[in-house]
C-alpha cells in the first residue's frame, strides 16, 4: 500500500521557536508537497520539490522554508515560527507533476 | 487557476445514490477535472479524474456534462464511510493542484 508518514500528529511549539515538520514517502515518488489547511480556506499550497534538492514555491511560501536531500524525505521549517502559522500541516507526493497525490495524515502545529 | 463552484453541503440517506454538483463555466479545453476527498482527521484522497468522457472507478462515477461546464460526482450506493469532503478541482498538465472549501456531505443512517 502506497504511504505517506508526517513525524507528528500533533505539535505545539512557542513563539520564535524553529520547527521542523518532517515527511516521508515509500513510492519512491519524485514530487513531493507540502499544503497548508485552515478553516474556510481549503489547502493552499507552501512548496513542492519535483527533484532532490530541487524546489519550487507555491502560493504561499513566506515564513516558510524546504529541504529534500533524499527523495523519500521532505522537509517543511518555520525559521521562526508565530501564531498565525497555527494550522493543519498536510504533505503529499505524486509520481509525476499531474498525476493523482497520495496524502499523510497532517500534523495540527499550534503556536503559543 | 480556473475556479469551481460547489455547494457548500449536501445530505444524502445511507444505501441511496449522491450526486455531487461541480460548476467550472471557466474551464479551458486543457483542464482536467479531479475529485478528492477528505474523510475526517484524515489527508485528502484521490477519487476520479477525466476530460471529456465520463469516467467509473471502483470508488465513483464522473459525469461531465457536453460542453465541460459542470460536472457531478456520482456515489452509487453511499454509506457512512462515504461522509467527507468533496473537492472538485480543475487541473491542467502538470500545474498544481487548487483545493477549494469543497462539499460537506453528511450521510444519514
Amino acid at each position: 500500500d502506497v504511504k505517506v508518514t508526517q513525524s507528528s500528529r500533533y505539535l505545539v511549539k512557542r513563539t520564535g521557536e524553529k520547527v521542523f515538520l518532517e515527511c516521508v514517502q515509500d513510492m519512491d515518488h519524485e514530487n513531493m508537497f507540502w499544503y497548508r489547511q485552515d478553516p474556510g480556506l481549503g489547502l493552499r499550497l507552501i512548496y513542492f520539490s519535483y527533484d532532490v534538492k530541487m524546489k519550487e514555491k507555491g502560493d504561499i511560501p513566506e515564513g516558510y522554508s524546504v529541504s529534500r536531500e533524499k527523495k523519500e524525505r521532505f522537509s517543511l521549517i518555520l525559521e521562526s515560527a508565530s501564531t498565525n502559522q497555527t494550522s493543519m500541516y498536510l504533505c503529499a507526493s505524486s509520481f509525476l507533476r499531474y498525476n493523482e497525490q497520495f496524502f499523510g495524515p497532517g500534523t495540527r502545529l499550534t503556536v503559543l | 487557476d480556473a475556479k469551481t463552484t460547489q455547494p457548500n453541503s449536501m445530505e444524502s440517506n445511507e444505501e441511496e445514490p449522491v450526486h455531487l454538483p461541480c460548476n467550472h463555466s471557466t474551464i479551458s479545453g486543457t483542464d482536467y477535472i479531479h475529485w478528492y476527498r477528505q474523510l475526517p482527521s484524515q489527508g485528502p484522497e484521490y477519487v476520479i479524474h477525466g476530460l471529456t468522457s465520463n469516467v467509473n472507478n471502483r470508488m465513483a462515477s464522473l459525469a461531465i456534462a457536453e460542453d465541460r461546464k459542470s460536472s457531478t460526482l456520482i456515489l452509487h450506493r453511499a454509506t457512512l464511510r462515504d461522509a467527507a469532503v468533496y473537492y472538485c478541482i480543475l487541473r491542467t498538465g502538470a500545474n498544481n493542484l487548487f483545493f477549494g472549501t469543497g462539499t460537506r456531505l453528511t450521510v444519514i443512517p
